[in-house]
C-alpha cells in the first residue's frame, strides 16, 4: 500500500513571495489533514477535511493561508504571502474515516523563508 | 482544552539500558492516547495508541506504554534500547467529540550512546 506523497519535499523563498505545497492521501482515506512543524516543536494542527470538506481551520492563519481538497482526494496547501516565522515543516496526514483512526504522515515539505 | 507536557526535551541512555520517555496530560474527559516516532527527514510513525480497554498498550519495535488515570500520565518504556531507537518521539493526546484532533506534546529527542 502506497503511502501519504508530498512535494515537493524541500523549498526555499524569499518572504512575500507565494508557495504551495501537494499531498496526495492513502487511497480509500477519508480524511487528511495538514500540520505545521516548528522546529524544536510538535506539528500543530492547521486544517482538517472530512472527504472535500474543512472540519477544523481553527488554527490556519486564513490572512495567509489556503487549502483546498478537490474531488476529496488530494489537496494543495498555500501560502501568500510568506514570512519568516513561516519557515517550518510542513505535513500531511490522512486517515481512514471512523473513530480514532491511526493518521498515516507523509515526509513533509521543509520550507525555509528569507 | 487538553495539552500534552513531555518531561525533558532530550534523553541520552547507553545502548541495552530501559528507555523510559515521559508523557502527562491534562484534559477534562478522558482521552485517547497516542505515541509517534520521527526519524530525521521523515513523517512521524505511529508507536502505539491507548483507546480503551487494557491500560498496558504494547507497540512496535518493542515499546509499550501504561495508561495511568490517576497520574494522567501515558510513559513510554523499551526494557534494552537499540542504536536504530535513536529518534524523536511525540506525545499526542485525541478528545472525542473533537473532531478527533491530536495536540502533540513538544517532543523528545532519544540519544542512545554505543
Amino acid at each position: 500500500e502506497a503511502g501519504v506523497a508530498q512535494s515537493p519535499r524541500y523549498k526555499i523563498i524569499e518572504k512575500r513571495q507565494s508557495v504551495a505545497f501537494w499531498c496526495n492521501p492513502i487511497s480509500g482515506h477519508a480524511t487528511l489533514y495538514w500540520y505545521q512543524q516548528i522546529l524544536g516543536q510538535g506539528p500543530k494542527l492547521l486544517i482538517q477535511f472530512q472527504n472535500n470538506g474543512v472540519v477544523d481551520d481553527s488554527q490556519l492563519p486564513k490572512d495567509r493561508f489556503s487549502a483546498e481538497r478537490l474531488k476529496g482526494v488530494d489537496s494543495t496547501l498555500k501560502i501568500q504571502p510568506a514570512k519568516l516565522e513561516d519557515s517550518a515543516v510542513y505535513l500531511c496526514a490522512s486517515s481512514a474515516q471512523g473513530v480514532v483512526e491511526t493518521q498515516y504522515f507523509g515526509p513533509g515539505t521543509r520550507l525555509l523563508v528569507l | 482544552a487538553q495539552s500534552v507536557t513531555q518531561l525533558g526535551s532530550h534523553v541520552s541512555v547507553s545502548e541495552g539500558a530501559l528507555v523510559l520517555l515521559r508523557c502527562n496530560y491534562s484534559s477534562s474527559v478522558p482521552p485517547y492516547l497516542f505515541w509517534y516516532v520521527q526519524y530525521p527527514n521523515q513523517g512521524l510513525q505511529l508507536l502505539l495508541k491507548y483507546t480503551t480497554g487494557a491500560t498496558l498498550v504494547k507497540g512496535i519495535n518493542g515499546f509499550e506504554a501504561e495508561f495511568k488515570k490517576s497520574e494522567t500520565s501515558f510513559h513510554l518504556t523499551k526494557p534494552s534500547a537499540h542504536m536504530s531507537d535513536a529518534a524523536e518521539y511525540f506525545c499526542a493526546v485525541m478528545r472525542g467529540g473533537s473532531n478527533y484532533k491530536l495536540t502533540f506534546g513538544k517532543g523528545t529527542l532519544l540519544t542512545v550512546n554505543p
